[in-house]
């Protein structure tokens, strides 16, 4: 079964500077992969995805993700964070019309 | 805009009763879901639908059953609730892998 593994829990960073959240995931193929965020309150939110082609695939909100054969990540990252990205981000993967979320990174930004 | 409604926000049940979770989308779509968002553990499919009246079992179905006899409405039913049911409840829709629509979620207090 496909599944991701997001291995930090939480991160913090201050305002301003850059990100990156780890995503690894277990796939033979080429995965269906994204990144969803849930902010505070809010319902959850697609950030970004990836099928096929090229391997960097840019988002919403200033985020970008690389998709990575070789290591079987799929890392989500930002080069400036914002005070307003404090929130929990799921890694997901998806077969058969159904997504397996990751246990979440909840990111912590400091002003 | 696809929305997706969970008529409660929050609900405060007790042990052993029955409890209808509902869930209706507006944009005629074949499929859709039911997840548990607890956390440390992501989100955890409980139960999905690809047409009316069809229902398959996700990873996590025990304690859990629906319905669905409209397209529009999903419904998740607790038979008996337990205290080990409280959580977050977020329904879902979907033409494809690609168009997920989230609810704003269901915050259940088994009591």
């Amino acid at each position: 079964a496909q599944s991701v593994t997001q291995p930090d829990i939480h991160i913090t960073v201050s305002e301003g500077a850059s990100l990156e959240l780890r995503c690894n995931y277990s796939y033979g193929a080429t995965p269906y992969l994204f990144w969803y965020v849930q902010s505070p309150g809010q319902g959850l939110q697609l950030l970004l995805k990836y099928f096929s082609g090229d391997t960097l695939v840019q988002g919403i909100k200033g985020f970008e993700a690389e998709f990575k054969r070789s290591q079987s990540s799929f890392n989500l990252r930002k080069p400036s964070v914002h005070w307003s990205d404090a929130a929990e981000y799921f890694c997901v993967t998806g077969g058969g019309n159904k997504l397996t979320f990751g246990t979440g990174t909840q990111l912590k930004v400091e002003l | 805009d696809v929305k997706v409604t969970q008529s409660s926000r929050y609900l405060v049940k007790r042990t052993g009763e029955k409890v209808f979770l509902e869930c209706v989308q507006d944009m005629d779509h074949e499929n859709m879901f039911w997840y548990r968002q607890d956390p440390g553990l992501g989100l955890r499919l409980i139960y999905f639908s690809y047409d009316v009246k069809m229902k398959e079992k996700g990873d996590i179905p025990e304690g859990y059953s629906v319905s669905r006899e409209k397209k529009e409405r999903f419904s998740l039913i607790l038979e008996s609730a337990s205290t080990n049911q409280t959580s977050m409840y977020l329904c879902a829709s979907s033409l494809d892998r690609d168009g997920y629509t989230f609810g704003s979620g269901t915050r259940l207090t088994v009591v």
